[in-house]
């Protein structure tokens, strides 16, 4: 079966601190995909990334910035320098042959980013 | 503008009353979905359609319906809504049915089934 597990519920830093955000999958797939939301308290969910299992390479986009390791099934993102407008939840998800490719999102990790 | 939208926003409504959330795609999208967002569960796939006419159960199908006969509209229906229905929902639609497509979501409807 197909899992990811957010095991920070709750982060609180702040302002320009670094902060990670871990996620732990799961998945027999050799072919899946892993992504990043961000649910800010606004409500909407804003796509962040998306990485397919055979791309190990870490990517970084302005202070943010995400390390996929396969051999630890893991694909965090950081927050470099971290601005109260980074406060949200977020979520990682799975996407893999197994159950036809469904999306399986994790529980989400809430960061509260303190001024 | 590309986007998904969902109508209603906010649903406050009563045990048994049937009601429709309507989800609609300006992209051309062949596969949509929907999900639902309880605290600590993250989101769970309610139902998916891959393209018109051809639905699928995902994790949590119970007590839903849904349609698909146009291409851009993929409505979700509670028969008789339940209070353990009240939760905030989500459409998403993508290109296709593949794990390689981002799926992009609109803004959500929050329901509350008293």
């Amino acid at each position: 079966a197909q899992k990811v597990t957010q095991a920070q519920t709750e982060i609180s830093v702040v302002e320009k601190e670094d902060v990670t955000l871990d996620c732990v999958y799961e998945t027999r797939d050799t072919t899946y995909y892993l992504f990043w939301y961000k649910q800010p308290p606004s409500g909407e969910l804003v796509f962040l990334i998306r990485r397919n299992s055979f791309d190990e390479q870490n990517e970084i986009s302005g202070r943010y910035s995400w390390n996929f390791q396969k051999s630890t099934s893991s694909f965090n993102f950081t927050i470099t320098a971290s601005q109260v407008v980074d406060s949200a939840v977020y979520f990682c998800a799975l996407s893999g042959r197994t159950g036809g490719f469904k999306t399986i999102f994790g529980a989400g990790t809430r960061l509260f980013v303190k001024a | 503008e590309a986007q998904v939208t969902q109508n209603p926003r906010y649903l406050i409504t009563v045990t048994g009353k049937k009601l429709t959330v309507t989800c609609s795609q300006n992209m051309n999208h062949e596969y949509m979905s929907w999900y639902r967002q309880d605290p600590g569960l993250g989101l769970r796939q309610i139902y998916y359609s891959m393209n018109v006419e051809v639905t699928d159960k995902g994790d949590v199908p119970e007590g839903y319906k849904v349609s698909r006969k146009e291409k851009r509209n993929f409505p979700l229906i509670l028969e008789s809504p339940s209070p353990n229905q009240t939760s905030l929902y989500f459409c998403a639609s993508s290109l296709s049915y593949s794990g390689t497509d981002t799926q992009y979501f609109g803004p959500g409807t929050r329901l509350t089934v008293l």
